[in-house]
């Protein structure tokens, strides 16, 4: 079975752009979740997705943004980008309706300028 | 911010020893999962321990779960240097879905 894949490995972006991640989750799995990961905050939640709709969300501001198709593949984006936005995205697919482990994706790794 | 936080911060070990890393947390929880990061890559599921389970084991890998005293330990027992990375713990809560709230990490180094 295929892993979770990323798309970007890496970006550089400037100031004041916008980004747009991609996550394939594995074949079956309907839930997404993405983090964002830096070496002064940790790991942190953004948001899971689950049959297209949003599930949960963590505590960021609303230039962070995310959507899932009918394929269960999701996309995050990042308007107006910040130096502070500079991390490593995490995407993660789970089975849904109890609780599963996640298997997560190699990131992408975002650098803005 | 941070649900948990883990214990020690880094770790150094020989190759054979064991490793003990542990986890505490701050509110109830239905599940608490180990992760494995190696250098800035994605995380790698180790195990996955139910909010009524006491003790799991996986190979060479035992998880303990204290949920009174809101605690979990890993084991690594006969470590390898290919053990060498970052441990990560993360828990779950009902009502939660997917979402996972992240320790801060043990560094471990394994040398031969």
């Amino acid at each position: 079975k295929a892993g979770v894949t990323q798309t970007p490995r890496y970006l550089i972006k400037t100031r004041g752009q916008q980004v747009t991640l991609s996550c394939s989750p594995i074949s079956g799995h309907r839930s997404v979740s993405w983090y964002q990961q830096t070496p002064g905050q940790g790991l942190q939640f953004l948001f899971e997705y689950f049959s297209e709709t949003q599930r949960n969300k963590g505590n960021f501001p609303g230039r962070f943004s995310g959507r899932q198709f009918s394929n269960s593949r999701s996309e995050m984006n990042v308007s107006t980008l910040e130096l502070g936005d500079s991390a490593l995205y995490l995407c993660a697919s789970s089975k849904s309706g109890g609780v599963y482990e996640q298997y997560f994706g190699p990131g992408t790794r975002l650098t803005v300028t | 911010s941070q649900q948990g936080e883990e214990d020690p911060q880094a770790l150094s070990i020989q190759e054979g020893e064991n490793a003990t890393m542990n986890c505490s947390y701050k509110t109830s929880i239905n599940n608490l999962q180990w992760y494995r990061q190696n250098s800035g890559r994605g995380l790698v599921h180790l195990i996955l321990i139910r909010s009524n389970e006491r003790e799991k084991h996986s190979g060479r890998l035992r998880v303990t779960l204290d949920t009174s005293k809101k605690s979990s330990s890993l084991l690594i027992t006969a470590s390898r240097a290919a053990d060498t990375a970052s441990y990560f713990c993360a828990t779950g809560f009902t009502g939660g879905g997917n979402k996972l709230t992240f320790g801060t990490g043990t560094q471990l180094k394994v040398e031969l």
